[in-house]
C-alpha cells in the first residue's frame, strides 16, 4: 500500500526558504505515468495546490506561487522535496504531499505538516 | 482559472437524512474532471469521487457524485455518524486544479 510522509521544521522565520521532504513508501516515485504534487491548507481554511513534477523532470505550478516554489525529486531516496522562499504569515499551512496522474484526482495523500511562519 | 464555488457553507441534518452537496465552476469542466474529497479534523482529505461520478476504492454505495459542464452534486443518501466532514470538489480539467471552500456537514 503506498504511503506518503511529509516531514521538515514546523517553524520557519518570515523572508526565509520553508523546505519540506515527503518520502514515499510501498511503491517507487519513479513509477511511469504519475506525478507528485503539493497542497496546502491554511489553518480553518480550504485547500490550495502548491505544484506538481513527474519523475522526468517535468515541473508544473501553481501561477500564483510558481514565482517562489521549487519542487525536487531525489530517486534515490524514493523522496520529493518542496522549497517556498521568502515566507510570510501568510504561508502558514498544514503541507500535504500526494500522489496523482497528470490532470487527475490526489489520491493518496500524506498526514500533512503544519508548518508556521513567525519569527 | 477555474473558480468553484461550493453551496451551502454549513448542512446541518441528522443521521439517516440525505444530504445533497453543490459545487458550481466559473466555466465549464472539462470531460467532468471532477473530484470530491472528505476531510475530517486533523486528517488529509479523502477521495471519494472521481471524473464526477466514479466512486473511488472502498467508499460506500449511499455517496453519489452527479452532474457536468459547471454544476456538480455530491449526495450523501442515508447520513452515518462517520459521515460528518468537511467536503470538498477538486476540478483537474486544466494543467491548474482547482478546490471548493468546502462544505461542512454536521450533525443536527
Amino acid at each position: 500500500q503506498l504511503q506518503l510522509q511529509e516531514s521538515g521544521p514546523g517553524l520557519v522565520k518570515p523572508s526565509e526558504t520553508l523546505s519540506l521532504t515527503c518520502t514515499v513508501s510501498g511503491g517507487s516515485i519513479s513509477s511511469s505515468h504519475y506525478y507528485w504534487g503539493w497542497i496546502r491548507q491554511p489553518p480553518g481554511k480550504g485547500l490550495e495546490w502548491i505544484g506538481s513534477f513527474y519523475y522526468s523532470g517535468s515541473t508544473y505550478y501553481n501561477p500564483s506561487l510558481e514565482n517562489r516554489v521549487a519542487v525536487s525529486v531525489d530517486t534515490s531516496k524514493n523522496q520529493f522535496s518542496l522549497k517556498l522562499s521568502s515566507v510570510t504569515a501568510a504561508d502558514t499551512a498544514v503541507y500535504f504531499c500526494a500522489r496523482h496522474d497528470f490532470l487527475k484526482w490526489f489520491d493518496p495523500w500524506g498526514q500533512g505538516t503544519l508548518v508556521t511562519v513567525s519569527s | 482559472e477555474i473558480v468553484l464555488t461550493q453551496s451551502p457553507g454549513t448542512l446541518s441534518l441528522s443521521p439517516g437524512e440525505r444530504a445533497t452537496l453543490s459545487c458550481r465552476a466559473s466555466q465549464s469542466v472539462s470531460s467532468s474532471y471532477l473530484a470530491w474529497y472528505q476531510q475530517k479534523p486533523g486528517q488529509a482529505p479523502r477521495l471519494l469521487i472521481y471524473d464526477a461520478s466514479s466512486r473511488a476504492t472502498g467508499i460506500p454505495d449511499r455517496f453519489r457524485g452527479s452532474g457536468s459542464g459547471t454544476d456538480f452534486t455530491l449526495t450523501i443518501s442515508r447520513l452515518e455518524p462517520e459521515d460528518f466532514a468537511v467536503y470538498y470538489c477538486q476540478q483537474y480539467g486544466r494543467s491548474m486544479y482547482t478546490f471548493g471552500q468546502g462544505t461542512k456537514l454536521e450533525i443536527k
